[in-house]
């Protein structure tokens, strides 16, 4: 299986501040039909996941567009450009190109 | 509005058999594929399988597929999971998720406690 690794696992932030979350994977993503389909979500704390970005860098419906994604190949990062109160909770990456889909660890987020 | 509104967790012994089902409202059920994916306690996130559209094709996570069954029936807009011959590590949450793009909606989940 695909082992996504997410760093930092915990990230302390301000508010207004802006982070980025690495997810690195253990092969590339780039699948056949040119597609790459890396994925992040956030879970809020007592909330189901919601999808932020699909396909490496585009914004999900009614997500704000402080949230940013990138990345190619076995290298991706989610940015948030100045947190809010709203944003805190847990990250996490997912693959789909490779069977059977997998997730990263998680990436917590904090206020300092 | 979409809504996906999962059922039947609760406390099951191991070795014992149990079933969620996931009814969808808020759009046209049987044009998506579904799928389930769990969290552990730990906040593990591990994908348990998807059903095409129709119900006509499903994948499963390798490490499941000969205790879970997923079906769905989109007369009725629900999507099943069929868990058998439980074990300690199959406690978890169970979501049940729209697959457009990624798992664009999910379900509020159901906890499944397997002890004796």
């Amino acid at each position: 299986d695909v082992v996504l690794t997410q760093t930092p696992s915990i990230l302390s932030a301000t508010i207004g501040q802006s982070v980025s979350i690495s997810c690195r994977s253990s092969q590339s993503l780039l699948d056949s039909d040119g597609n790459t389909y890396l994925y992040w979500f956030l879970q809020r704390p007592g909330q189901s996941p919601q999808r932020l970005i699909y396909l490496v860098s585009n914004l999900g419906s009614g997500v704000p567009n402080r949230f940013s994604g990138s990345g190619s190949g076995t290298d991706f990062t989610l940015k948030i450009s100045g947190v809010e109160a709203e944003d805190l909770g847990v990250y996490y990456c997912m693959q789909a190109t490779h069977a059977p889909d997998t997730f990263g660890a998680g990436t917590k987020l904090e206020l300092k | 509005e979409v809504q996906l509104v999962e059922s039947g967790g609760g406390l099951v012994q191991p070795g014992a058999s149990l079933k969620l089902s996931c009814v969808a409202s808020g759009f046209t059920f049987s044009d998506y594929w579904m799928s389930w994916v769990r969290q552990t306690p730990g906040k593990t996130m591990e994908w348990i399988g998807d059903i095409k559209y129709d119900g006509s094709y499903t994948n499963y996570a390798p490490s499941l597929k000969n205790r879970f069954t997923i079906s769905r029936d989109n007369a009725k807009s629900t999507l099943y999971l069929q868990m058998s011959n439980v074990r300690s590590e199959d406690t978890a949450t169970y979501y049940c998720t729209r697959d457009d793009s990624g798992f664009d909606y999910w379900g509020q989940g159901v906890m499944v406690t397997v002890s004796s």
